[in-house]
């Protein structure tokens, strides 16, 4: 299964853009980049994903390098309630399984 | 709509016991995934059902087990409990197995301890 490398843990201010890296260097054409989050004492959430290109939605962006060996998850004004364990995750096309590492524990101080 | 409800959401057991997890997969998903999730780790794949039969199996023993009812709702099944089988277990539930560019939604998981 192709692995992530993700910082241990990272801090951000309130109300600041949060830049998350991602590292995937023996990823393939057909893998999905995938970004969850899990908020103490809950399951894991759907953050955002993509493919190629860069993807917006209300919760965040994703920005791929063009040779899809890294990603980052952005989030543009994080709140406290963004602290929480984000995973970054490949996935491939013909299986159905998501593969997560140790993620990135951020911290948001007020 | 509703989303994925898991049953109980903790629970005791000892050594040698045998535990079965419930899942309520949200509506409309055919597709089942179960994760354990040891304490400050990530989630590991156990295994994945969809319509009813297992499509993939992670690192885990034939004493983990599964079913999915044709309403897709799945339970985990647990023989000869271990203590490191002591975890979190999350359900997942997702509108196809094939398109891994959709999402997976989880539930807020099973604390099992085993004494």
């Amino acid at each position: 299964d192709a692995k992530t490398t993700q910082p241990n843990s990272m801090e951000s201010n309130e109300e600041e853009p949060v830049h998350l890296p991602c590292n995937h260097s023996t990823i393939s054409g057909t893998d999905y980049i995938h970004w969850y989050r899990q908020l103490p004492s809950q399951g894991p959430e759907y953050v955002i994903h993509g493919l190629t290109s860069n993807v917006n939605n209300r919760m965040a962006s994703l920005a791929i390098a063009e040779d899809r060996k890294s990603s980052t998850l952005i989030l543009h004004r994080a709140t406290l309630r963004d602290a929480a364990v984000y995973y970054c995750i490949l996935s491939r096309g013909s299986q159905g399984n998501l593969i997560f590492g140790k993620g990135t524990k951020l911290s948001v101080k007020p | 709509e509703t989303g994925v409800t898991q049953s109980p959401t903790h629970l005791i057991k000892t050594r040698g016991q045998q535990v079965t997890l419930r899942c309520s997969s949200q509506s409309g998903h055919n597709t089942v995934s179960w994760y354990q999730q040891a304490l400050g780790q990530g989630p590991q794949f156990i295994f994945q059902y969809y319509r009813e039969e297992e499509n993939g199996r992670g690192n885990f023993p034939p004493r983990f087990s599964g079913l999915q009812f044709p309403n897709y709702s799945s339970e985990l099944n647990v023989n000869a409990l271990e203590l490191d089988d002591s975890a979190l277990y999350l359900c997942a539930s997702s509108l196809d197995r094939v398109r891994m560019n959709t999402e997976a939604f989880f539930g807020q998981g099973t604390r099992l301890t085993v004494v």
